[in-house]
């Protein structure tokens, strides 16, 4: 079965600190690999997305994650973080559901807390 | 609609009672995702719609919890006799066609219920 891994919990960096978080998945084929985030009281908005190609992909916000299939990883990363990346971040993975759809297994996300 | 709408934003219930919380997707996307949102069991899917027809009902949990979906549209997830552990956010989500889940849907705010 799929799975998804996002080992910290909680990161605390400081504003214009490089982040990097991580994300390891289990799935037995050429995934499709996510990230969303969350803001206190929203819905999950789309990061950016892996499927084919280039290994490195960039995201809206300035984020990029680079999908490391002998790692079986997919990190997401950011050279400076601002005040307002504060948020709850979720790795997700693509598990086909019936009649071919993509139905999401996601990690249990990592709360990202930004210093002045 | 521009976006996924989602209603009510929060729910406070009594145990024993039936709650029912709609989504009502981005106009014309055919596919439609329930999920839920609880501490300690991260995001889990619950149930997918092709159209009105739920060809994937695996993540329901319990015969307590159905949904259904009419003239391709608006969703209605039910709960019947709710209990405490059914306290969650109740995400939902879209896409135009089955295979544009592979590239990322569109996630509604959600619905906070609380059985008390």
């Amino acid at each position: 079965a799929q799975s998804v891994t996002q080992p910290d919990i909680h990161i605390t960096v400081s504003e214009g600190a490089s982040l990097e978080l991580r994300c390891n998945y289990s799935y037995g084929a050429t995934p499709y690999l996510f990230w969303y985030v969350q803001s206190p009281g929203q819905g999950l908005q789309l990061l950016l997305k892996y499927f084919s190609g280039d290994t490195l992909v960039q995201g809206i916000k300035g984020f990029e994650a680079e999908f490391k299939r002998s790692q079986s990883s997919f990190n997401l990363r950011k050279p400076s973080v601002h005040w307002s990346d504060a948020a709850e971040y979720f790795c997700a993975v693509g598990a086909t559901a019936i009649q071919g759809a993509q139905k999401l297994v996601f990690g249990q996300g990592t709360r990202l807390t930004i210093n002045p | 609609g521009a976006g996924v709408s989602q209603s009510p934003s929060n729910k406070v219930t009594e145990k024993g009672k039936d709650v029912e919380l709609r989504c009502d997707p981005i106009s014309g996307h055919t596919a439609l995702y329930w999920y839920r949102q609880s501490l300690g069991q991260g995001l889990e899917f619950l149930i997918y719609f092709q159209g009105n027809s739920a060809p994937d009902k695996s993540g329901l949990p319990s015969d307590r919890f159905s949904a259904e979906r009419t003239g391709g549209s608006v969703s209605t997830l039910t709960i019947q006799r709710t209990q405490q552990e059914d306290s969650a956010v109740y995400l939902c989500a879209s896409s135009l066609r089955r295979t544009d889940a592979n590239y990322g849907y569109t996630f509604g705010s959600g619905t906070r219920l609380t059985v008390v």
